[in-house]
Formats: C-alpha cells, sequence, structure tokens
C-alpha cells in the first residue's frame, strides 16, 4: 500500500525559502516511477509545480522555473521541493504525488500541508 | 493563468447526467492524452480518468471521459450526492514543456 506524506513548516517569511518533503512507504522511491509537487492557493486551483524523473532529470512549472527545486534522496526514500524568495502568493496546500509513465497522470497523492507565508 | 479552460460550475440532480468541459490547444489536448481528476473537499486529488478515457480499478463507470481534437470531455451519469466535488482536468503541454490543469469545475449536485 503506497502511502506519500509531506512535511515541513507551515509558516514561512517572505523572501525566505520554503522547504517541504514528501516521505514515500510502500514503494521505493527509485524503480521506475516519477514524483512531482502540485499546489492549491486558497480559492483556486491546482498549479503544477514541478516533477522529477527516476534518473534525477526536472522538469518544473516555466513561471516558478527561477525559484523550484526539486530533489530526490533514495537513501531515504523521499524527494524534497525548495522555493526560494516566497511571497504571499505562494501561500497554498501543497501536494505530493506520485507520476506513472504508463498512464502519464498523477495516480497517488499525499493529503497535501498548508503553508502560509507572513511575517 | 491556465490553458485548459473549463466552466467554473455544473449542476444536476440525484440521477441526472452532467458534462464538463475542457478546452486547449494543439500543443497540450491536441497532442497529448487527457487526465481528470476529482478533489473532494479537505482530500487529497483523486485520479479518475487516464488516457482520455481509461478508468483507474475502483471509479465506477459512471464516470467516463472523451476527447476530440483540441478539446475534452467528463461525464458523469447517476449522479450522486457524493459526487460534489472540483473537477480538473489536465496534460502535459509540449509548449510550455510541463503539466497543465484545468481552471476547475465546481460540481454541485441539487
Amino acid at each position: 500500500h503506497v502511502q506519500l506524506q509531506e512535511s515541513g513548516p507551515g509558516l514561512v517569511k517572505p523572501s525566505e525559502t520554503l522547504s517541504l518533503t514528501c516521505s514515500v512507504s510502500g514503494y521505493s522511491i527509485s524503480d521506475g516511477y516519477y514524483w512531482g509537487w502540485i499546489r492549491q492557493p486558497p480559492g483556486k486551483g491546482l498549479e503544477w509545480i514541478g516533477s522529477i524523473y527516476f534518473d534525477g532529470s526536472p522538469y518544473y512549472n516555466p513561471s516558478l522555473k527561477s525559484r523550484v527545486t526539486v530533489s530526490i534522496d533514495t537513501s531515504k526514500n523521499h524527494f524534497s521541493l525548495r522555493l526560494s524568495s516566497v511571497a504571499a502568493a505562494d501561500t497554498a496546500v501543497y501536494y505530493c504525488a506520485r507520476g506513472s509513465y504508463d498512464i502519464n497522470a498523477f495516480d497517488i497523492w499525499g493529503q497535501g500541508t498548508m503553508v502560509t507565508v507572513s511575517s | 493563468q491556465s490553458v485548459l479552460t473549463q466552466p467554473p460550475s455544473a449542476s444536476g440532480t440525484p440521477g441526472q447526467r452532467v458534462t464538463i468541459s475542457c478546452s486547449g490547444s494543439r500543443s497540450n489536448i491536441g497532442t497529448n492524452s487527457v487526465n481528470w481528476y476529482q478533489h473532494l473537499p479537505g482530500a487529497a486529488p483523486k485520479l479518475l480518468i487516464y488516457n482520455n478515457n481509461v478508468r483507474p480499478s475502483g471509479v465506477p463507470d459512471r464516470f467516463s471521459g472523451s476527447k476530440s481534437g483540441t478539446s475534452a470531455s467528463l461525464a458523469i451519469s447517476g449522479l450522486q450526492s457524493a459526487d460534489e466535488a472540483d473537477y480538473y482536468c489536465a496534460a502535459w503541454d509540449g509548449s510550455l514543456n510541463g503539466y497543465v490543469f484545468g481552471t476547475g469545475t465546481k460540481v454541485t449536485v441539487l
């Protein structure tokens, strides 16, 4: 039974860096799927942030690319998100998800974690 | 701004059929397969349809997807109160080189 769980600070100050980790259980993170981050600002829709593939190559939303880093740690079976120079517009529920190459979709999601950007 | 456009809302009475449209372009829906996600309040989004019209195991056959050209649709037949949720289409966009979600449609059961 594959499960994903986000963790990290719920409050980040403006201009600082948001850091989140997604812990994966029930599956080895190096076994052939890709891993992604998606967010949902309050009252708005879903926005893809970025994904990292099993060979370590990342893909990022062009609108966030200059501020985003997604990395993977196979020894800890988790992957991470760093978003620098945050502002109030980055306040959102952040989800991590597993992506399947076979179906080109995110098939398993974490429950999400709320991150507020405020001083 | 999302490159996939959906109506903001849709509604129906129990038992009715509701259809949600998703309009894109050649670089996303026109070239790549469409996925649909159901997002219930307070829950994680759930994959409802992939590869335009395939239901993952466990998804009722009341949900169906289709694609034509640069547009896609999700149909919910036999509408139930449990179907009240936000629904998002999504696809890879070759021009943006990224995954894009639709604007989302809130389904209300009257």
